[in-house]
């Protein structure tokens, strides 16, 4: 069954450590966005990817940074550059062509919570 | 910019009452709205998406309207449940692929 794919679920890291979230689609979707929720907060926007080898900045990117080499995949790298890194991290894939789903409509994945310790 | 306010932020109903969940946006040039729920500690459930040129969708006990030009949606959940208590989102985008916006979120208890 298809879905999004988010690992690890849970991570701690150290302060000054990079850390990398990973995740992968199978619905065969061209947009993948990063979100970060904080306690009693909305979703704010990190990065997103409309198609392969190209992403934009969202709302909150400093200190955070992307890669989309192939369609599948979107990992989010959380820099030691992140003054507040503690938050729990979502990630999602919308269709705009082909897919699963309907146009526009945003699936997620079960979220990846990081701690710094 | 595009803001999304989601009021209240939380609200209680005996079970069995009819939940009414409110959703404004500031700017009226949407591609599309979308109703999310979120248990506690996980992803987000696409529950409805109204395309901007539809009035309303269903989905069983959901129902969910936009009015665009006043940049108001409303989701309805009829005879709630204990199973209902859970964290729903709105969010607004201005074109397929794009960047999302969303509320804050209303968190809803069903007391049985």
């Amino acid at each position: 069954d298809g879905g999004i794919t988010q690992s690890p679920k849970y991570l701690f890291r150290k302060e000054g450590q990079n850390v990398t979230l990973s995740c992968e689609q199978n619905l065969n979707h061209d947009a993948m966005y990063w979100y970060r929720q904080d306690p009693g907060q909305g979703l704010r926007l990190i990065y997103y990817s409309q198609i392969v080898n190209d992403f934009q900045k969202g709302d909150i990117a400093e200190g955070y940074s992307v890669s989309r080499e192939k369609k599948e995949s979107f990992p989010l790298t959380v820099t030691s550059a992140q003054k507040n890194p503690t938050a729990f991290y979502l990630c999602a894939s919308s269709m705009s062509g082909g897919g699963r789903g309907l146009v526009g409509e945003l699936f997620f994945g079960e979220g990846s919570r990081l701690t710094v310790l | 910019k595009q803001e999304v306010t989601q009021i209240p932020a939380a609200l209680s109903v005996p079970e069995g009452e009819n939940l009414v969940l409110n959703c404004s946006f500031t700017d009226s040039a949407i591609y599309n709205l979308q109703w999310f729920r979120q248990d506690p500690g996980k992803g987000l459930t696409s529950l409805l998406l109204i395309q901007s040129s539809q009035r309303e969708q269903t989905s069983g006990r959901l129902n969910a309207s936009l009015d665009k030009s006043s940049g108001r949606s409303t989701l309805y959940i009829a005879a709630s449940q204990p199973g209902d208590s859970a964290t729903y989102l709105c969010a607004v985008t201005k074109a397929a692929g794009n960047k999302l916006t969303f509320g804050g979120g209303t968190r809803v208890l069903v007391k049985p």
